[in-house]
C-alpha cells in the first residue's frame, strides 16, 4: 500500500513569490492534516480536512495560506505571497478515522529567501 | 506555556543500557497519547500509543499519569538504531496532534 506522498520534496523561492505544496493521502483515508515545523520549534498543526470539508483550520497562520481538497482526494497548500518566516518543513498526514493513528508523508522543505 | 514540554536532551546512552525520559502536557482534555520517533530530516513515525494502564512494545515501555499530566518512555537494552528524536504527542480537539519539541537520544557503542 502506498503511503502519504508529498510534492515537491524541496522548494526554494524568493520572498513575495507563490508556492503550492501537494499532498496525496493514503487511498481511502478521509482525514487529511497539514502540519509545519519551523527551525528550532515543535511541529505545529495547521488544519484538518474530513473529505473535502475543512474540519479545523485553527492553526493556519494568516490569510496568506490557502488549503484546498477538491473532491476529497489530494490536497494543496498555497502560500501567497511567501514571507521569510514561512520557511520550514510542511508535513501532511492522513488517517482513516479521526483521532486514530496518523500516517505522515516525507514533508516538503520550504526555503523562502 | 507550551502545550507539550519535553527535555530536549541529548541523552547519551551506552549500547545495552536503559534510558527513560518523559514529557508533560497542559491540555487536561487530551484523550490520546503517543510517542513518535523522528530520524534526522525524516517524517515522524508512530512508535507506540500510550494507554492509562501502561503498555510495552518489545524493549519500549510507556506510562501515562493523567493526574499529573505526564507521559514517560523507557527504552531497555538500547541499540545503536534507537538513536533518534522521540516526540511526545497528545491529541487536541478533533484529532489534531500536539507535539513536543522532542527528546534527542544518542546511543553510543
Amino acid at each position: 500500500e502506498a503511503g502519504v506522498t508529498q510534492f515537491p520534496s524541496h522548494s526554494v523561492i524568493e520572498k513575495g513569490q507563490t508556492v503550492t505544496l501537494r499532498c496525496d493521502p493514503i487511498s481511502g483515508h478521509d482525514n487529511l492534516y497539514w502540519y509545519r515545523r519551523v527551525m528550532g520549534k515543535e511541529i505545529k498543526f495547521l488544519l484538518h480536512f474530513v473529505k473535502e470539508s475543512k474540519q479545523d483550520e485553527s492553526g493556519m497562520p494568516n490569510n496568506r495560506f490557502l488549503a484546498e481538497r477538491t473532491g476529497g482526494t489530494y490536497s494543496t497548500l498555497k502560500v501567497q505571497p511567501a514571507e521569510l518566516e514561512d520557511s520550514g518543513v510542511y508535513f501532511c498526514a492522513s488517517s482513516q478515522e479521526t483521532a486514530v493513528k496518523q500516517y505522515f508523508g516525507p514533508g516538503t522543505r520550504l526555503t523562502v529567501l | 506555556r507550551k502545550e507539550v514540554e519535553q527535555d530536549p536532551g541529548p541523552f547519551n546512552v551506552p549500547e545495552g543500557a536503559t534510558v527513560a525520559f518523559n514529557c508533560t502536557y497542559s491540555n487536561s482534555a487530551s484523550q490520546s497519547f503517543f510517542w513518535y520517533r523522528q530520524d534526522c530530516r525524516k517524517e515522524p513515525k508512530l512508535l507506540m500509543s500510550v494507554y492509562s494502564s501502561g503498555n510495552e512494545d518489545g524493549r519500549f515501555t510507556a506510562q501515562l499519569n493523567r493526574a499529573s499530566q505526564y507521559i514517560s518512555l523507557l527504552i531497555r537494552d538500547s541499540k545503536l538504531s534507537d538513536s533518534a528524536t522521540y516526540l511526545c504527542v497528545v491529541t487536541g480537539g478533533w484529532g489534531k496532534l500536539q507535539f513536543g519539541a522532542g527528546t534527542q537520544v544518542v546511543v553510543t557503542p
